[in-house]
């Protein structure tokens, strides 16, 4: 069974530029969640999408928005990037049931830099 | 909202030694979770608890649900130079559908062999 798919693996951009992500979950399951993950703040939720539509939220300004296709494909979009944005951002599959994280699948990630 | 206290931040052990970290949280959880990330890779699970005072063991790893549920540890026996990467806790409370895990920030565990 595959694992959890994100590309690209590495992304340098400017400031003001957008940037769209993607990640192909476990087949099967139903749950994207994107996390960003940096050295100083550690890893923070930026939202969950269930059967295309987002179903949790985390604190992040709309500038970064998501999206979930009918084959439960999500892509992850920043607008206008500013030099904080710059982090890895983990994509996490899961059948959606909601009862445990230990149905979580995390991917490897997406190195964005923002110069 | 909910913060979760990790520490220590990093630990530099000899191979063979055990080695603990801990959670606390403002909040309750009833689920905590322990996560380790690879250089390079996403975390993976290592060990799930669901009950306050639940122990469970994971091969050289136990981790511990807090009685309050506001707290757990990890521990690491007999350390091996494979154990190295950075540990995360992560403490879950599900509400019908709305469910998020909150990460600690981390510990680095360095093993010298």
């Amino acid at each position: 069974k595959a694992g959890v798919t994100q590309t690209p693996r590495y992304l340098i951009k400017t400031r003001g530029q957008q940037v769209t992500l993607s990640c192909s979950p476990i087949s099967g399951h139903r749950s994207v969640s994107w996390y960003q993950q940096t050295p100083g703040q550690g890893l923070q939720f930026l939202f969950e999408y269930f059967s295309e539509t987002q179903r949790n939220k985390g604190n992040f300004p709309g500038r970064f928005s998501g999206r979930q296709f009918s084959n439960s494909r999500s892509e992850m979009n920043v607008s206008t990037l500013e030099l904080g944005d710059s982090a890895l951002y983990l994509c996490a599959s899961s059948s959606g049931s909601g009862a445990s994280g230990e149905k979580l699948f995390f991917g490897s990630g997406t190195q964005l830099s923002v110069l | 909202g909910q913060q979760l206290n990790q520490s220590p931040q990093s630990m530099f052990i000899q191979e063979g030694e055990d080695v603990s970290m801990n959670c606390t949280s403002s909040s309750i959880f009833n689920t905590w979770l322990w996560y380790k990330q690879d250089p390079g890779e996403g975390p993976v699970l290592l060990i799930a608890l669901y009950k306050a005072g639940e122990l469970t063991s994971n091969g050289r790893l136990t981790a511990q649900f807090g009685i309050t549920r506001k707290d757990s540890f990890l521990n690491i026996s007999a350390s091996i130079p494979s154990d190295v990467g950075i540990y995360f806790c992560a403490g879950q409370l599900v509400r019908g559908s709305n469910y998020k895990l909150t990460f600690g920030k981390g510990t680095l565990l360095t093993v010298n062999p």
